[in-house]
């Protein structure tokens, strides 16, 4: 069956450690974005990529990174100058930007600093 | 800038229908979105709307007007299942879904 991907599920890390969330789609999407979840919050987006080996900055993208090495794969990391990253991380995908179609997201990680 | 607005919290009854509301403001907007997520859970497409007017789907429709900045989901028939948060999520071309805040929406026996 086709689908996205998210590894793991739930994610505990040091503080000052960096740590890279898993994203894997095989629906042959083009695009590929990366949305973070606080409670009582919306989705707001980290990062997007619209190609293989290109990606643009979202809204808050300090402290984290991507790579887009494979069309199937948008890893993100979170690094140890991300000031508050206990959060719930969603990976999405969709045929291309813009998003006019459905956007298909993976079941989340969620992820807390310890 | 962009902003999206929508209420936080809505309750209802089983059976009853209820309409959330968003308003929207974005460059370059390329259509409206609405999902439904239950907590914990990933969010679920439910409609889609580029042009204005109404798009029925079973129990759930979603209205659009362009020129207003606003759309609305309106849910029938309400189920107990139905409670669930409701994201409405502008489409900015050349970029990615911006999000609203979310309504979280309680149905009661």
């Amino acid at each position: 069956d086709g689908g996205i991907t998210q590894s793991p599920k739930y994610l505990f890390r040091k503080e000052g450690q960096n740590v890279t969330l898993s994203c894997e789609q095989n629906l042959n999407h083009d695009a590929m974005y990366w949305y973070r979840q606080d409670p009582g919050q919306g989705l707001r987006l980290i990062y997007y990529s619209q190609i293989v080996n290109d990606f643009q900055k979202g809204d808050i993208a300090e402290g984290y990174s991507v790579s887009r090495e494979k069309k199937e794969s948008f890893p993100l990391t979170v690094t140890s100058a991300q000031k508050n990253p206990t959060a719930f991380y969603l990976c999405a995908s969709s045929m291309g930007t813009p998003m006019n179609t459905e956007a298909f997201f993976g079941q989340g990680t969620r992820l807390t600093v310890v | 800038g962009q902003n999206i607005d929508q209420p936080t919290e809505m309750t209802a009854t089983e059976g009853a229908i209820v309409q959330i509301n968003c308003t929207y403001q974005t460059s370059g907007f390329n259509g409206l979105f609405w999902y439904q997520q239950h907590a914990g859970e990933a969010p679920t497409f439910l409609s889609y709307n580029v042009l204005d007017g109404l798009e029925e789907k079973g129990r759930f429709s979603s209205f659009l007007s362009r020129s207003k900045g606003y759309s609305y989901l309106l849910l029938k028939e309400l189920q107990m299942k139905d409670s669930a948060s409701y994201l409405c999520a502008a489409n900015q071309a050349g970029t990615a879904l911006i999000f609203g805040k979310g309504t979280t929406l309680s149905v009661s026996s």
